[in-house]
C-alpha cells in the first residue's frame, strides 16, 4: 500500500524565489500535517488540517508560509520570497483522524536548500 | 521554550545490551506520548505510544515507561541490535499536533 508521498525529494532554489512543496497523504486519512526539521534541530510543527475544519496554522513561522489542502487530499506548502533560514527538511504526515491515539505516518520529506 | 526535551543528543550501546532513551516534558496536561525512529533521508516511523492512564506499554523488544509525577518517559530497547541505530524522537500529542523532542542518536555497536 502507498504511504505518504512528498515531491520533490530535493529542491534547490535561490533566495527570494517562491517554492511549492507537495504532499499526497495515505488514501482515506482525514488529518494532514506539515513539520520541518532544520539542521541540528528537532521536528517543528507548522500546520495541521483535519477534515473540513479550519486548519491549525499556529506553527507557521511567518506570513511567507501558507498551505492548502484541496479536496481533502493533496496538500501544497508554499513559501514565498524564500530566505536562507528556510533551508530545512519539510515533512508531511497523515493519520486516519487527528488527535489522541492516532499515530501519524510520515513521508520521506523534501530537502529544501536556499542558496 | 522546549516543552518536550531529550537531553542526551547521542547514546552508544553494545549489541545485546539494553538501550535506555529518556525524555522529559513540562506540561502536565499532556496525556499521550509517542516514540518515533528516524533513519537518515527517511521520514520518522512510529514505534510505540503510551497514554497517561498507563505507566508501561510493551511491544516486543520495545517498552515505554511513563512517570507522570516526574513528567518523564523512557524507551527501553532490549536486546539492542545494530539495526536499531537511528535517531529516536519522543513526542507529545496535545490537540492533534505532535510536539517533538530534539532527538537522541542511538548507535548500537556489534
Amino acid at each position: 500500500g502507498a504511504g505518504v508521498s512528498q515531491s520533490p525529494s530535493n529542491k534547490v532554489t535561490e533566495k527570494g524565489k517562491d517554492v511549492e512543496l507537495r504532499c499526497d497523504p495515505i488514501s482515506g486519512h482525514t488529518a494532514l500535517y506539515w513539520y520541518r526539521q532544520s539542521l541540528g534541530q528537532g521536528l517543528e510543527f507548522l500546520i495541521y488540517f483535519q477534515g473540513n475544519s479550519a486548519p491549525d496554522k499556529s506553527g507557521l513561522p511567518s506570513d511567507r508560509f501558507s498551505a492548502e489542502r484541496t479536496g481533502g487530499s493533496v496538500s501544497t506548502l508554499t513559501i514565498q520570497r524564500t530566505q536562507q533560514e528556510d533551508s530545512a527538511v519539510y515533512l508531511c504526515a497523515s493519520s486516519p483522524e487527528g488527535g489522541w491515539g492516532r499515530p501519524q505516518h510520515f513521508g520521506d520529506g523534501t530537502r529544501l536548500s536556499i542558496l | 521554550d522546549q516543552q518536550v526535551k531529550q537531553n542526551s543528543p547521542s547514546l552508544s550501546v553494545q549489541e545485546g545490551r539494553i538501550s535506555i532513551l529518556n525524555c522529559d516534558y513540562t506540561n502536565s496536561m499532556f496525556d499521550y506520548f509517542l516514540w518515533y525512529k528516524k533513519y537518515p533521508a527517511e521520514g520518522p516511523t512510529f514505534l510505540i505510544s503510551i497514554s497517561s492512564i498507563k505507566d508501561k506499554n510493551e511491544d516486543g523488544r520495545f517498552t515505554v515507561f511513563l512517570n507522570k509525577s516526574a513528567k518523564h518517559l523512557s524507551l527501553h530497547i532490549v536486546p539492542s541490535q545494530p539495526g536499531d541505530s537511528a535517531v529516536y524522537f519522543c513526542a507529545a500529542l496535545p490537540g492533534g499536533k505532535l510536539i517533538f523532542g530534539q532527538g537522541t542518536e542511538l548507535s548500537v555497536k556489534p
